[in-house]
């Protein structure tokens, strides 16, 4: 069935540095990923996402890179500040369907 | 702007029974999906309704049933509650009823004891 996988499930790092987050998806007919934040608490949040027609999108310190023939797409933080601390999730959706399947989710910390 | 809101924000029933949720969409949004969050997880989809119409179901069951309305915002009902059902239950809004960016709501955290 339908299985989006996302790793690391933790991710610790030093204010700063930066931080990746890697999702694998099953579905070869999904063209849309979404990435959302969600802090403790509160409601997920988008805050960038990409089309399978595209490679790479940046939008200041986030980028999402999609690799179409192995089917993986990856979340980068440059510059991680302590207000990135936060659960992210991936998330993939296809044409043909209406549903996005989400991934497990990463509880990234930036230590100060 | 309006953004996504739920009500209510939380709630406690017993197994057996039946709640609804509610949520209305952002201002400008015509369809409504709804996701159910367990604890540590991420959201699992439930169903999306646009034009009144429920449009794709995800791998629940038929406990689970919704209803949109002509201004656009939605309910979620569930009969027969059990234990499992305990969950962070989202509404994200999106507009035309295909593939793009959904906001979600503040979610209704639902206890069944």
């Amino acid at each position: 069935g339908e299985n989006v996988e996302q790793h690391p499930s933790t991710l610790s790092v030093q204010e700063g540095d930066s931080a990746v987050i890697k999702c694998t998806y099953s579905d070869s007919a999904s063209n849309y990923f979404p990435w959302y934040k969600q802090e403790l608490g509160k409601r997920p949040q988008l805050i960038i996402d990409i089309r399978s027609n595209v490679g790479e999108k940046k939008d200041q310190r986030i980028a999402v890179t999609l690799n179409k023939t192995a089917k993986h797409f990856s979340l980068h933080i440059t510059e991680t500040q302590p207000e990135d601390s936060a659960v992210y999730f991936c998330a993939a959706g296809g044409s043909g369907t209406y549903k996005y399947i989400f991934g497990t989710g990463t509880r990234l910390k930036v230590l100060a | 702007d309006a953004g996504v809101t739920q009500s209510p924000t939380h709630l406690i029933k017993t197994r057996g029974q039946q709640v609804t949720l509610r949520c209305s969409p952002k201002s400008g949004h015509d369809t409504v999906s709804w996701y159910q969050q367990a604890l540590g997880q991420g959201p699992q989809f439930i169903f999306q309704y646009y034009e009144e119409e429920e449009r794709q179901r995800g791998n629940f069951p038929d406990r689970f049933s919704g209803h949109q309305f002509p201004n656009y915002s939605s309910e979620l009902n569930v009969n027969a509650l059990l234990l499992g059902d305990s969950a962070l239950y989202l509404c994200a809004s999106s507009l035309g009823g295909g593939l793009g960016e959904q906001y979600f709501g503040p979610g209704t955290r639902l206890t069944v004891t």
